[in-house]
């Protein structure tokens, strides 16, 4: 069972460039969330999906897109990426059966914006 | 917006006992996580309170206190692969979780 995986691992970009992290679970959650952490500010949710086909922006949404057209993926879009927009990026999921969910993180992608 | 507040970094040595706290002023409360994050790995779970009092899972620990807004997770017999950060979030009315910055506890021999 492979869990969540994500990709890139790592990407620099330059700026002004469009890129899309990819995630994706096989446990068969219903929610998924994506974060970014930066040094001394911990994790800040960006977008969120409670189930296929629906999403809500988080704490930090602008210049992030998402979209959740199956179970499965939810890929983080950066229309045109800025050098703030560096940063780890974390996918999470959960079963989404209510408030006791427990969030499982994927491995993270180390983005650079030069 | 919610406040969650820990200690930036803490030191112990090995088989002693950490206590790292977390205090927090959310709208609404459904529940406090812990969670343990090695250096360039993801956040994995470790502990969940919604009621008062202590929960204990091994070596590890959380206390809680709905009344106070104050969480703490303990770690005994420390071992050097204890050396991390860990992580205090709280589920508020919306169910998304809030986290704190994070404590980093390092283990010496």
């Amino acid at each position: 069972i492979a869990g969540i995986t994500q990709a890139p691992t790592s990407q620099i970009l330059a700026a002004g460039r469009r890129m899309t992290l990819r995630c994706t679970q096989d446990m068969r959650h219903n929610a998924m969330y994506w974060y970014r952490q930066d040094l001394g500010l911990g994790l800040r949710l960006i977008h969120y999906s409670n189930t296929a086909g629906t999403t809500g922006k988080g704490e930090v949404p602008d210049g992030y897109s998402v979209s959740r057209a199956n179970t499965d993926d939810f890929p983080l879009t950066l229309a045109s990426a800025v050098p703030s927009q560096t940063s780890v990026y974390f996918c999470a999921s959960s079963d989404g059966s209510g408030h006791t969910d427990t969030q499982y993180f994927g491995p993270g992608t180390r983005l650079t914006v030069l | 917006g919610q406040n969650i507040d820990q200690p930036t970094e803490m030191t112990a040595t090995e088989g002693a006992i950490v206590q790292i706290n977390c205090t927090y002023q959310t709208s609404g409360f459904n529940g406090l996580f812990w969670y343990q994050q090695h250096a360039g790995e993801a956040p994995t779970f470790l502990s969940y309170n919604v009621l008062d009092g202590l929960e204990e899972k091994g070596r590890f620990s959380s206390f809680l206190s709905r009344s106070k807004g104050y969480s703490y997770l303990l770690l005994k017999e420390l071992q050097m692969k204890d050396s991390a950060s860990y992580l205090c979030a709280v589920s508020a009315n919306d169910y998304k979780l809030s986290f704190g910055a994070g404590t980093t506890v390092t283990v010496r021999a």
